[in-house]
């Protein structure tokens, strides 16, 4: 049990294009997800909470406009990548919490490059 | 200002021996510890949660301390093996209800 999906697993996009990642909890729901970035070598950095239902809660110099994050269920969130570019090139995962143990499950993760 | 230490970037240790893992909080007030494993390329995988109420956690091999008052928590190992090796985090989940986590420890067990 526990399981979060991420999708895509990874993705290759132009400068300038936008890129949406999806975050599914298959088997549990989760009133609450994370988006982390982690680049090589380090750890992984929170970007933003996402609670169904309600607005993104972004991390200080997270631009929400650039990154913007949808919630719609229970079970997914949405993390859309607008106007990329090369800097954006990283790993993208996301994790949801179940909602009565606290536990956190990750995604794999999304490999982004931005060319 | 808010600091979680990993105790090295680097840990290298015997197979057979225990293997301990430092994460050191400053500036928090966590409800939750956790601990996770994450190989290369790979998500993180949730291990040992413990709460600010208890002292010790332990999942077979796998043993987790949490002191509140040194801001403290331990991660053992024991019998170690070879595939054990991989990074290991911490993390806080604080009043908040949002996760941070420490900078990471690269275990390697040599056979």
């Amino acid at each position: 049990g526990a399981v979060v999906s991420q999708h895509p697993s990874w993705v290759i996009c132009k400068s300038g294009t936008s890129v949406k990642i999806e975050c599914r909890s298959l088997d549990f729901q989760a009133t609450t997800m994370f988006w982390y970035r982690q680049f090589p070598k380090q750890s992984l950095m929170l970007m933003a909470t996402s609670n169904e239902g309600s607005k993104a809660t972004y991390e200080q110099g997270v631009e929400k406009d650039k990154f913007l994050i949808n919630h719609a269920s229970l079970t997914l969130s949405t993390l859309t990548v607008t106007s990329a570019h090369p800097e954006d090139s990283s790993f993208y995962i996301c994790s949801a919490v179940h909602s009565s143990s606290y536990e956190q499950y990750f995604g794999p993760g999304t490999r982004l490059t931005v060319t | 200002s808010q600091k979680i230490e990993q105790n090295s970037e680097a840990l290298n240790i015997q197979e057979g021996k225990t293997a301990t893992l430092t994460c050191n909080y400053t500036n928090y007030s966590p409800a939750y510890l956790q601990w996770y494993r994450q190989d290369p390329g790979r998500g993180p995988v949730f291990l040992l949660l413990i709460r600010e109420n208890e002292k010790e956690k332990r999942k077979e091999r796998l043993k987790v301390t949490f002191d509140t008052t040194l801001k403290q928590s331990l991660f053992h190992i024991t019998a170690s093996q070879p595939a054990d090796s991989a990074t290991y985090l911490c993390a806080l989940l604080n009043t908040g209800n949002q996760f941070y986590f420490g900078t990471g420890t690269s275990l390697t067990v040599i056979p």
